[in-house]
């Protein structure tokens, strides 16, 4: 089965540049999440999805953050204009089912740099 | 608010030394708990869950996990590490929703 799959695997950009992250959901789950991971704050979740619903933005950062799920197999995370402090890994999981006790399962992240 | 705490920020172990990462969390409902591994530049990947039933949950690669609601922690275990179980460790949350609220994070360094 093919995972969570997410592109690109990394970005190097210069500041101020539009930076758009991309990720396709396991086949059949409903639920989507965008997660960033640094040294200084660890995972933090920024925005999930409910059936393409987007349920809880409060931890995208700033309104230069953007994300959107068209469909059920792809969603899309914006940074516009990025900025040095956004470099880190941006991690998509999702999630089937209904139940809280399933588990989210993550792509291989994105690793970004901006300079 | 509900909150997930691991106490243990950097584990330094020998090869076959037994293993126990602590965590801790706070919330008031049903409790779903989860333990992912991170190896060194890869993804999260899950270790095991715990969402009712025995409190002793068993997962891949040797690994188990003890829920144990009077002490509100969800310990990892593993009795004899390797040095391919260098990685780092989150506890996480569910909350209603499906969003999984982390713990900072272990890092274990298993020494050959």
């Amino acid at each position: 089965d093919a995972g969570v799959i997410q592109s690109p695997r990394h970005e190097v950009t210069e500041m101020g540049q539009e930076v758009t992250l991309r990720c396709k959901p396991i086949s059949g789950h409903n639920s989507l999440f965008w997660y960033r991971q640094t040294m200084m704050r660890g995972l933090e979740l920024l925005i999930y999805f409910n059936n393409n619903v987007p349920i809880d933005d409060s931890g995208m950062p700033e309104d230069r953050f953007s994300a959107k799920m068209p469909n059920a197999s792809f969603s899309t995370l914006k940074i516009q204009p990025s900025e040095p402090r956004d470099s880190a890994v941006y991690f998509c999981a999702s999630r089937g089912g209904q139940a809280n006790n399933q588990p989210q399962h993550f792509g291989d992240g994105t690793r970004l740099s901006i300079l | 608010a509900q909150s997930v705490s691991q106490h243990n920020h950097h584990v330094i172990l020998s090869e076959a030394a037994s293993l126990e990462l602590g965590c801790n969390y706070s919330y008031g409902g049903t409790v779903n708990l989860f333990w992912y591994v991170q190896y060194p530049g890869q993804h999260l990947q899950l270790l095991l869950k715990y969402f009712s039933g025995d409190p002793l949950v068993k997962g891949i690669k040797g690994f188990e996990a003890e829920f144990i609601k009077s002490k509100f922690s969800f310990n990892l275990r593993k009795p004899s590490v390797q040095w391919s179980d260098t990685a780092e460790y989150f506890c996480a949350l569910g909350e209603q929703g499906g969003k999984l609220i982390f713990g900072q994070g272990t890092e274990l360094s298993v020494k050959p």
